[in-house]
């Protein structure tokens, strides 16, 4: 399917585990975001990556790590998963080019409880 | 840091009706100012933006009004319907030099629009 994807959907974890959720899209856009959705919060950053190999920290990045070898894939791990990451995260990519630099086309999200 | 402030966080509008929701921004650089809309179990996908440059920009029944000077910008949803039920988030980023993009998004308004 074009598009972009995220898998899993929903995840039930305990504290402490490793967590990846992945992120698939099949444009071949250049930058990739993962952003974590909270209520009263909105949409926070927490990583993003402008190409393969290329990644920086967003604004809540504590206890995430991101990797990107392919183009296509940005998975996002949660190395020791604690309550306060209970929320639901979303991926985004973007052409990065032109008039569509700054358009942001949104998975549909995984919701993750950490118990 | 919240450099994107919404408002209202909640709103219920009557059918018909002109929903309203404001945002204020901190940041003099940001250039672009996107509006997403989510529907529930779903991504946010761009709904209308605007630049700087422009005081108003409409798109069928949503028009975005920004106020340079007071770094403010409002959408306007006129003649309201229940399908625009949804969550709204305003956002803001600088489309040049290495942001990649980013957005930085406002707490979101879940809007409520009765039949």
């Amino acid at each position: 399917d074009a598009g972009i994807t995220q898998s899993p959907r929903y995840k039930i974890t305990e504290t402490g585990r490793q967590v990846t959720l992945m992120c698939h899209q099949t444009w071949s856009h250049s930058y990739m975001f993962w952003y974590r959705q909270d209520l009263g919060h909105g949409l926070r950053l927490i990583y993003y990556s402008a190409a393969a190999d290329i990644t920086d920290k967003g604004e809540v990045p504590d206890g995430y790590v991101v990797s990107r070898s392919k183009t296509e894939n940005f998975p996002l791990t949660l190395e020791s998963a604690t309550r306060s990451q209970t929320s639901v995260y979303f991926c985004a990519s973007s052409d990065g080019r032109g008039s569509g630099k700054n358009i942001q086309y949104f998975g549909a999200g995984t919701r993750l409880s950490v118990l | 840091q919240q450099q994107v402030k919404q408002s209202p966080q909640s709103l219920i509008v009557q059918k018909g009706g002109i929903s309203i929701i404001n945002c204020a921004y901190e940041n003099t650089a940001f250039d672009y100012f996107p509006w997403y809309q989510q529907f529930p179990g779903k991504g946010p996908a761009l709904l209308i933006a605007i630049r700087p440059d422009v005081s108003e920009k409409k798109e069928g029944r949503f028009t975005i009004s920004f106020n340079k000077s007071a770094k403010q910008f409002s959408l306007h949803i006129m003649d309201s319907q229940p399908g625009d039920s949804a969550t709204y988030f305003c956002a803001a980023s600088i489309r040049g030099g290495t942001s990649y993009g980013k957005l930085t998004f406002g707490q979101g308004t879940i809007l409520t629009v009765h039949p």
